[in-house]
């Protein structure tokens, strides 16, 4: 079956630190996407990325970039230079295809960016 | 303009009422679902419909119907409310039935008393 862990419950930084949240995937698929999500306090859904599993080159946007490595099994996302506006809780997903589109997720990460 | 729309935001209940929850999507998708998040913020899929048709059936109580109208509407009803029906529930839509991105409504806050 598919799993995703995110064993980062939480994590808390000063504001301007780079922080990297990891995620960790198990599959047997050999075609798959991955999601990063954002949750922030007003408890909105918000998609961040969509990562296919034949396209392990990094990605980044602005402050934020991904790290895609099969090998490991792992697609983490990293923000730099963080900001107070970035704290939410995050959710990595793989999606498995179960006559349609399902998204597995992770137990998400709470970031919190102090001031 | 709101992609996916959810009525109520807010649904306080007692135990044992019956209660719905709708959905609707303005992004012409045929693909739509339904997600709950428990108190520990874990997501965990529920249904899913593709042009009206039930795809996506995860264990979950038989007091939980889903109803799709039409393409653009995922409506929820709960029987027999229990105290861990309690969480956010989410819907979202999608276009087809492969793996794209999935836009998610603004939840609907259920509180069962």
């Amino acid at each position: 079956a598919q799993k995703v862990t995110q064993a980062q419950t939480e994590i808390s930084v000063v504001e301007k630190e780079d922080v990297t949240l990891d995620c960790v995937y198990e599959t047997r698929d050999t075609t798959y996407y991955l999601f990063w999500y954002k949750q922030p306090p007003s408890g909105e859904l918000v998609f961040l990325i969509r990562r296919n599993s034949f396209d392990e080159q990094n990605e980044i946007s602005g402050r934020y970039s991904w790290n895609f490595q099969k090998s490991t099994s792992s697609f983490n996302f990293t923000i730099t230079a963080s900001q107070v506006v970035d704290s939410a809780v995050y959710f990595c997903a793989l999606s498995e295809f179960q006559g349609a589109q399902k998204l597995v997720f992770g137990q998400g990460t709470r970031l919190t960016i102090n001031p | 303009d709101t992609a996916v729309s959810q009525t109520p935001k807010y649904l306080v209940t007692q135990m044992g009422n019956d209660k719905s929850i709708k959905c609707e999507q303005n992004l012409g998708h045929d693909t739509m679902y339904w997600y709950k998040q428990d108190s520990k913020k874990f997501l965990k899929i529920m249904f899913s419909y593709n042009n009206k048709e039930l795809i996506i059936n995860e264990t979950v109580p038989n007091r939980f119907s889903p109803k799709s109208p039409d393409k653009a509407h995922l409506n929820l009803h709960i029987n027999s409310l229990e105290l861990g029906d309690s969480a956010v529930y989410f819907c979202a839509s999608s276009q087809g039935l492969a793996i794209y991105e999935q836009f998610f409504g603004p939840g609907t806050r259920l509180t069962v008393l």
